[in-house]
């Protein structure tokens, strides 16, 4: 597609659920990139793929937090028994290759109550 | 880790103006990107610029690795520039992240 493409644009969840948060990223680009972006705060750091391959799931801040891209294109952000802590702007970027610009998605914006 | 820092924190110009936003890094990287978060949050790229000058109209960008800073001009400011200025640095030692840094939040009056 022309641009990094999130679904949902918002998302309201009770405390205890599970989300699940896409990111379509345009087309032939190798890499995608996670970050969380709490209000006032610059984005921070999940997780990256190149192709199907997650390379870095260092910034991931617990197991409830999963991230998969199985055909190398399409990706899903996965949080179960969220919290309220969770609540933060989730943002996809793109790049052809890592040292390359990103092209970031509008965001989805979780809210957990 | 990487720690970036951006200054100034706030900044408030009149249409017309120019600027220089400075982001300093605190450990060699190999990529530098600049960003600008609009109103609406869409954080819009830019420049890539790990070393060197770049320009894009009213926007230029100097990286100067081996001192560990870079900076971002702004020229003939227009309301249209408001918003968040964001860097972020990366490096390929072990990792794939970027840091961000905390931002220059930028006003500018009609």
């Amino acid at each position: 597609g022309a641009g990094v493409s999130q679904s949902p644009r918002y998302k309201v969840a009770k405390r205890g659920q599970d989300v699940a948060l896409r990111c379509d990223p345009i087309s032939g680009h190798v890499s995608l990139f996670w970050y969380q972006q709490a209000l006032g705060q610059g984005p921070e750091f999940l997780t990256y793929f190149q192709n199907e391959a997650q390379l870095d799931k260092s910034g991931l801040p617990s197991d409830r937090f999963f991230a998969e891209r199985p055909e190398g294109s399409v990706s899903t952000l996965k949080i179960q028994r969220t919290q309220q802590e969770d609540s933060a702007v989730y943002l996809c970027a793109s790049t052809q290759s890592w040292d390359g610009g990103y092209t970031f998605g509008s965001g989805t914006r979780l809210t957990v109550v | 880790g990487i720690q970036v820092e951006q200054s100034p924190p706030d900044l408030i110009l009149q249409e017309g103006a120019n600027s220089t936003l400075r982001c300093n890094f605190s450990d060699s990287v190999n990529n530098l990107q600049w960003f600008h978060q609009n109103p609406w949050g869409q954080l819009i790229n830019l420049f890539y610029i790990p070393s060197g000058t770049k320009q894009n109209g009213r926007l230029s960008a100097t990286t100067v690795a081996t001192e560990r800073y870079s900076l971002l001009y702004i020229s003939s400011s227009q309301t249209t520039d408001s918003g968040v200025y964001f860097c972020a640095a990366g490096t390929t030692s072990g990792t794939y992240k970027y840091i961000f840094g905390t931002g220059t939040r930028l006003k500018v009056l009609a």
